[in-house]
């Protein structure tokens, strides 16, 4: 069964860090792209961020550039996103998903459970 | 920026059918997909590629994308289908979603 399950998420400080982490089992993890998406409370959803297959290429929305980082660890089917300098706006459910179908301009499925993250002022 | 346009909230009885727009500059050169979400889980996808079900997902879910609209079609609407249905597409390597529509089915 292909499962994603995130963590990672909690109560930060604005001007704080935080690092999610998206475990990934059931399929070749280091075959597919991988995205970001958060929905913020009682809001829609919004894409985040993409990652290749191998990390080479990543692509952000622009109100997380430079404060936010995607990576993975294709050893340990591992996806991850550092996010720095955390504001208000950044509080929201962050869901893993993989990208299935065109390369980055896929479809994602499945998604994760997703992880609160809630940032404090 | 890319903008989604969806309808904040479509009703319909149970078994009729629902349409639930998305509109964009030109987004039938784009590919399309439907996410449906219910309250307190997270998005499944039901539509990709403008036409394409998933396996699973019942024939009652259809979807078309021409000129500047996509439309998500639900036929014989059932209780279990009022959820939240977001349509989404890529422009220039960024994601996008619309705003959402709450199909209530009443």
């Amino acid at each position: 069964e292909v499962q994603l399950v995130e963590s990672g998420g909690g109560l930060v400080q604005s001007g704080g860090s935080l690092r999610l982490s998206c475990a990934a089992s059931g399929f070749t993890f280091s075959s597919y792209w991988m995205s970001w998406v958060r929905q913020a409370p009682g809001k829609g959803l919004e894409w985040v961020a993409n990652i290749q297959q191998d990390g080479s290429e990543k692509y952000y929305v622009d109100s997380v550039k430079g404060r936010f980082t995607i990576s993975r660890d294709n050893a340990k089917n591992s996806l991850y996103l550092q996010m720095n300098s955390l504001r208000a706006e950044d509080a929201a459910v962050y869901y893993c998903a993989r990208l299935e179908g065109i390369a980055v301009a896929g479809e994602f499925d499945p998604w994760g459970q997703g992880t609160l993250v809630t940032v404090s002022s | 920026s890319y903008e989604l346009t969806q309808p904040p909230s479509v009703s319909v009885s149970p078994g009729q059918t629902a349409s639930i727009t998305c509109s964009g500059d030109k987004l039938g050169d784009k590919n399309v997909c439907w996410y449906q979400q219910k309250p307190g889980q997270s998005p499944f996808l039901v539509i990709y590629q403008d036409t394409k079900r998933p396996s699973g997902i019942p024939e009652r879910f259809s979807g078309s994308n021409s000129g500047n609209t996509a439309t998500l079609t639900i036929s014989g609407t059932q209780t279990m289908d009022e959820a939240d249905y977001y349509c989404q597409a890529w422009h220039i390597r960024t994601g996008v979603f619309g705003g959402g529509t709450k199909l209530t089915v009443l």
